[in-house]
């Protein structure tokens, strides 16, 4: 079954750093979002993603952050300079829309960042 | 965004049935009623999505109330593997690219 891949698994950084967060998508979607979830607390919508734009964004993304979809088959997230509280488990989603109009979105399994 | 009521937690016994509630008294009548539930240390997973029917899939059945103002996630005989955070969510019924707005969830423990 296909599946959303996210790399790396585990990231630490230095606080102030860049960092760069990669997905890959399904392939036949077309939709892509991402969330973040911190430790112990609710999955927070980021951004989601369409037509090489962003369509919607959160209070939480910033200037700080963003997104690109450099070939046709990654995603990434971008943080331009790390905070303490960035420190959390990222993930990507992506989507296509069903016949009935719905969209189910399917997760990859996260990117865990930590910053120092 | 329409709100959903579920239990902070519910524990069952590994086998048996699980019933998860959601309540959603404000739902308008084009939005769809979508699970998602969270494994420990891993994304969310998309479980079942249903309009006004009861809808059944590999993985669970999704009853609807009536009046569409509260529904039931059933697991039919829960298995160690089901422990987990299972959102239940609203979404509108636009043909459009739409965020996920999660809440706490019911946090599900399944006794072995």
């Amino acid at each position: 079954e296909p599946e959303v891949t996210q790399t790396p698994s585990h990231q630490v950084t230095q606080m102030g750093q860049e960092v760069i967060l990669r997905c890959v998508p399904i392939s036949n979607h077309l939709y892509f979002y991402w969330y973040r979830q911190i430790l112990g607390q609710k999955v927070e919508f980021l951004v989601s993603f369409y037509n090489n734009e962003i369509s919607e964004k959160s209070e939480i993304f910033d200037d700080q952050f963003s997104v690109e979809r450099p070939d046709g088959s990654n995603f990434t997230l971008k943080i331009r300079s790390t905070k303490l509280e960035d420190s959390a488990m990222y993930f990507c989603a992506s989507s296509e829309i069903s016949a009935s109009g719905q969209e189910t979105q399917y997760f990859g399994p996260g990117t865990r960042l930590l910053v120092l | 965004d329409a709100k959903t009521t579920q239990p902070n937690s519910m524990e069952s016994n590994e086998e048996e049935p699980v019933h998860l509630p959601c309540n959603h008294s404000t739902i308008s009548g084009t939005d769809y009623i979508h699970w998602y539930r969270q494994l420990p240390s891993q994304g969310p997973e998309y479980v079942i999505h249903g309009l006004t029917s009861n809808v059944n899939n590999r993985m669970a059945s999704l009853a609807i109330a009536e009046d569409r103002k509260s529904s039931t996630l059933i697991l039919h005989r829960a298995t160690l593997r089901d422990a987990a955070v299972y959102y239940c969510i609203l979404s509108p019924s636009l043909n459009r690219d739409d965020k996920i707005i999660f809440g706490k969830g019911t946090r599900l423990h399944i006794l072995p």
